[in-house]
């Protein structure tokens, strides 16, 4: 089993640009998260997804939006990049809500110039 | 009163030595706690649940104090291998979950 997997790895994006970040979970995990990671801050919730076809915002939603395509799939994306967007993001899945063991994948870096 | 606080650190600490992390939460309804572990440049993996009666594995022990909102992370006879930064996660009763800044540890040869 792959676990969770993100793709890409890494990203220099323009301001303005847009970009999808995408993850998978091969576990038939029921929630899926994304975060993200800026030193000093900790890790803040950006969007989740309690079950195949739901979403609901996090902590910190502007400026995303995100799908849950399917159970294995929960994609981010960056309308319009900004430099305040540079950050490590990480996702992660549940078999069910925050109360259990969060799964991540190794993470993407991206950096908006 | 933040959420969840953590020592940021960090701690450099002898190897073979015991510490101790504390982490307070400020949602006294809170549920689930649990200790992570993060590598740097790595993802967050789990390092042990935190149970009301307290638990152990290994050469670590996790205990919840839910009259004083803390849990804590005891690591005995610290290894090379334990430098990392711990992350004390904390989940409410609508499923809100909350990350600590983390711990830092160093651990010295």
């Amino acid at each position: 089993n792959a676990g969770v997997t993100q793709t890409p790895k890494f990203q220099v994006l323009k301001t303005g640009q847009s970009m999808t970040l995408q993850c998978a979970q091969d576990m038939n995990h029921n929630s899926m998260y994304w975060y993200r990671q800026d030193p000093g801050m900790g890790l803040r919730l950006i969007y989740y997804s309690a079950s195949e076809g739901t979403t609901d915002k996090g902590e910190v939603p502007n400026g995303y939006n995100v799908s849950r395509l399917n159970k294995r799939e929960f994609s981010l994306r960056l309308e319009s990049a900004a430099p305040s967007q540079t950050s490590v993001y990480f996702c992660a899945s549940s078999d069910y809500g925050g109360k259990e063991t969060q799964y991540f994948g190794p993470g993407t870096r991206l950096l908006v110039l | 009163r933040k959420e969840v606080e953590q020592d940021p650190g960090p701690f450099n600490v002898p190897e073979g030595a015991t510490v101790a992390f504390n982490c307070t939460y400020s949602n006294s309804a809170s549920q689930s706690f649990f200790w992570y572990r993060q590598d740097c440049r790595k993802e967050p993996k789990l390092l042990m649940s935190v149970y009301s009666s307290g638990n152990e594995d290994g050469r670590f022990t996790a205990q919840l104090n839910r009259a004083s909102q803390y849990i804590s992370l005891l690591i005995r006879d610290s290894k090379l291998s334990d430098s990392a930064t711990y992350l004390c996660v904390v989940t409410g009763l609508d499923d809100k979950i909350i990350f600590g800044k983390g711990t830092r540890l160093h651990i010295l040869p």
